[in-house]
């Protein structure tokens, strides 16, 4: 089975911090991708990755960041975390071929105060 | 890309069968369509997928029309633990490929 983890389950931060929401995959999977979850705005891609140092941005990637050093981790950066980006945050990974699903991790709630 | 439209909730009773249909009236020949399933506090999961005809996996079937500008996922005998967000996909997945997720459908499953 597919496991994808994300580092940290909960997490606080304050306005203004540097914030880093880690991920990683085990199936060698080639792509992979961060969104965020807000109640009446469904899941909106963030940033996503298709091969290790490659990246490309989504529907959202203002104030965002993204690091893919090796295939199985791939990094969300919020330079100056804002209260607005207080969200769930979900990676996903997926094979490169046609029609392959994919597979999410449990997601880290970021809270900026 | 294609969008989806999907009914925003439905309710059911434990033992019945669940049909959600999902639009997408632009789809593409290259498209697939993919059904995730989500409980609060959890990421998506991906449940089945399909490009025409009929799919069918142990937790459910997939009903594709000919056009495929609609599909309809299927839930054989729900329980109390299929209650969650149902989410329709409509895409490829090749380098670049971009996903857009609709709100979902909220399927409540009453005792």
């Amino acid at each position: 089975d597919v496991k994808v983890t994300q580092s940290s389950r909960y997490l606080v931060k304050r306005t203004g911090e540097k914030v880093f929401l880690e991920c990683v995959q085990d199936m060698d999977h080639e792509n992979m991708f961060w969104y965020r979850q807000d109640p009446g705005l469904g899941l909106r891609l963030i940033y996503f990755s298709y091969d290790v140092k490659m990246k490309e941005k989504g529907d959202i990637p203002e104030g965002y960041s993204v690091s893919r050093e090796k295939k199985e981790r791939f990094s969300l950066i919020l330079e100056s975390a804002s209260t607005n980006q207080t969200s769930m945050y979900l990676c996903a990974s997926s094979f490169q071929g046609l029609g392959s699903p994919l597979h999410f991790g449990n997601g880290t709630r970021l809270t900026v105060t | 890309l294609a969008k989806t439209t999907q009914p925003i909730s439905m309710d059911s009773y434990e033992g019945q069968e669940v049909n959600i249909t999902c639009s997408h009236n632009n789809i593409a020949t290259n498209d697939y369509i993919t059904w995730y399933q989500q409980f609060p506090s959890q990421g998506p999961r991906f449940i089945i997928q399909g490009y025409k005809t009929k799919v069918t996996n142990e937790v459910a079937s997939l009903f594709i029309p000919a056009d495929r500008k609609s599909s309809t996922l299927s839930l054989p005998r729900v329980s109390l633990s299929d209650t969650a967000v149902y989410y329709c996909l409509v895409g490829y997945n090749t380098g670049g490929f971009k996903t857009i997720f609709g709100a979902g459908t909220r399927l409540f499953v009453k005792a």
